[in-house]
């Protein structure tokens, strides 16, 4: 099956510096990979997700990349603000199925 | 908005008890999920649903089950719980294939 590691699994940035996550996966069938943040006592909640026919997506601050080649996916934080802070977690999704498998999360803390 | 609710928030059962944890969902999604969170593993899958009355094992199935008699509605059953079943379980649901995935707001189980 799927299995997803995800690196660091704690980032310290100060305010206005970038923060990046790196995850690698092991099934080249793999073809969805969301970001979900988690605030502390809150659920999960997508913030971008990518798919394999697209090499890297932008959203505002957030934006994720895609090798394929490599078998790894990015998430970049730009500009980061304390309400960043959070546990972000990656994903991978086989494509013949709906099902996710997650990476252990990485705990963000934006400090001032 | 999609609404994931899940009939507890916190709920502490003792060792050997049947436990049922219910998750119901708004958005007349086809498929739904039932994860436990733990420090340092991430989101692990226990098991999923592709439709009605379907259940498939997701990673870690053993001493659980699911029951899926409605679209909507998804619940965990632990047949007999077990201290190691202390967790965070999340309820998730998803349209389709690769789409996101839309959680509840969690039950953190302790049996005592």
């Amino acid at each position: 099956g799927e299995n997803v590691e995800q690196h660091p699994s704690t980032l310290s940035v100060q305010e206005g510096d970038s923060a990046v996550i790196k995850c690698t996966y092991s099934d080249s069938a793999s073809n969805y990979f969301p970001w979900y943040k988690q605030e502390l006592g809150k659920r999960p909640q997508l913030i971008i997700d990518i798919r394999s026919n697209v090499g890297e997506k932008k959203d505002q601050r957030i934006a994720v990349t895609l090798n394929k080649t490599a078998k790894h996916f990015s998430l970049h934080i730009t500009e980061t603000q304390p309400e960043d802070s959070a546990v972000y977690f990656c994903a991978a999704s086989p494509g013949t199925a709906s099902k996710l498998t997650f990476g252990t999360g990485t705990r963000l803390q934006v400090t001032l | 908005d999609v609404k994931v609710t899940q009939s507890s928030r916190y709920l502490v059962k003792r060792t050997g008890e049947k436990v049922f944890l219910e998750c119901v969902q708004d958005m007349d999604h086809e498929n739904m999920f039932w994860y436990r969170q733990d420090p340092g593993l991430g989101l692990r899958l226990i098991y999923f649903s592709y439709d009605v009355k379907m259940k498939e094992k997701g990673d870690i199935p053993e001493g659980y089950s699911v029951s899926r008699e409605k679209k909507e509605r998804f619940s965990l059953i632990l047949e007999s719980a077990s201290t190691n079943q202390t967790s965070m379980y999340l309820c998730a649901s998803s349209n389709r294939r690769e789409a996101p995935q839309h959680f509840g707001d969690g039950t953190r189980l302790s049996i005592l």
